[in-house]
């Protein structure tokens, strides 16, 4: 089954406490993408990768990394994490940006505290 | 900025009826347009797309429609059901990245 899998689903940790989400897809897209969603700010996009190694900024790249040593995977680091990053995070992956339709996993609800 | 926008946050219809949600992006340089659905809980779900040498293209129950004169895209649900009960996105790819609109909460009664 196509799918986009995120882990963790739910998290709670403190301000300042390196964390990582990761996401996985088995389509073998080359475009992946991490958003946030907050509410009446809609889903902004965070970073995006064309393909391995190559990651560029999105809308809202700022207090997140990310990489992108594997087609596969593109896991989202928050170094320090602050309060105004609590939100709810997607990844999606499409064969390209100028591609079909975009696959989202199904969210990994953050809050730091 | 350039940004994709939706007209109504909510729109409550009963089932059975056609539902009709609009937006208008500002962005007059994308070429391709998609509608999206979330579900409580999920991740967006693609519906539909279309591209902008297209005026309209038709899925299973849903259609888009795109108005490049005035920047307008709609969907239009037929025959409502509960199960439609989402929010619904518009987005546009711009370059590298899909912008997104705000939403709109479909609420279908029986």
């Amino acid at each position: 089954e196509a799918q986009v899998t995120q882990n963790p689903r739910y998290l709670i940790t403190v301000t300042g406490k390196k964390l990582t989400v990761t996401c996985s897809q088995n389509m073998n897209h080359e475009y992946m993408s991490w958003y946030r969603q907050d509410p009446g700010l809609g889903l902004r996009q965070i970073y995006y990768s064309m393909n391995v190694e190559v990651t560029d900024k999105g809308d809202v790249p700022e207090g997140y990394k990310v990489s992108r040593k594997e087609k596969r995977n593109f896991p989202l680091i928050l170094e320090s994490p602050s309060p105004n990053q609590t939100s709810l995070y997607f990844c999606a992956s499409s064969l390209g940006p100028q591609g079909t339709e975009a696959f989202f996993g199904q969210g990994t609800r953050l809050t730091v505290v | 900025g350039e940004s994709v926008g939706l007209h109504l946050p909510t729109l409550s219809v009963q089932e059975g009826d056609n539902s009709i949600i609009n937006c208008a992006y500002s962005n007059s340089a994308s070429d391709y347009f998609i509608w999206y659905k979330q579900e409580s809980g999920k991740g967006p779900q693609f519906i539909i797309d279309i591209r902008s040498n297209m005026d309209k293209r038709q899925g299973q129950r849903v259609t888009v429609l795109l108005n490049k004169t005035v920047k307008h895209l709609s969907l239009q649900i037929a025959a409502t059901q509960p199960g439609d009960s989402a929010v619904y996105f518009c987005a546009e790819k711009w370059r590298t990245a899909l912008i997104f609109g705000k939403g709109t909460t479909l609420s279908v009664s029986s």
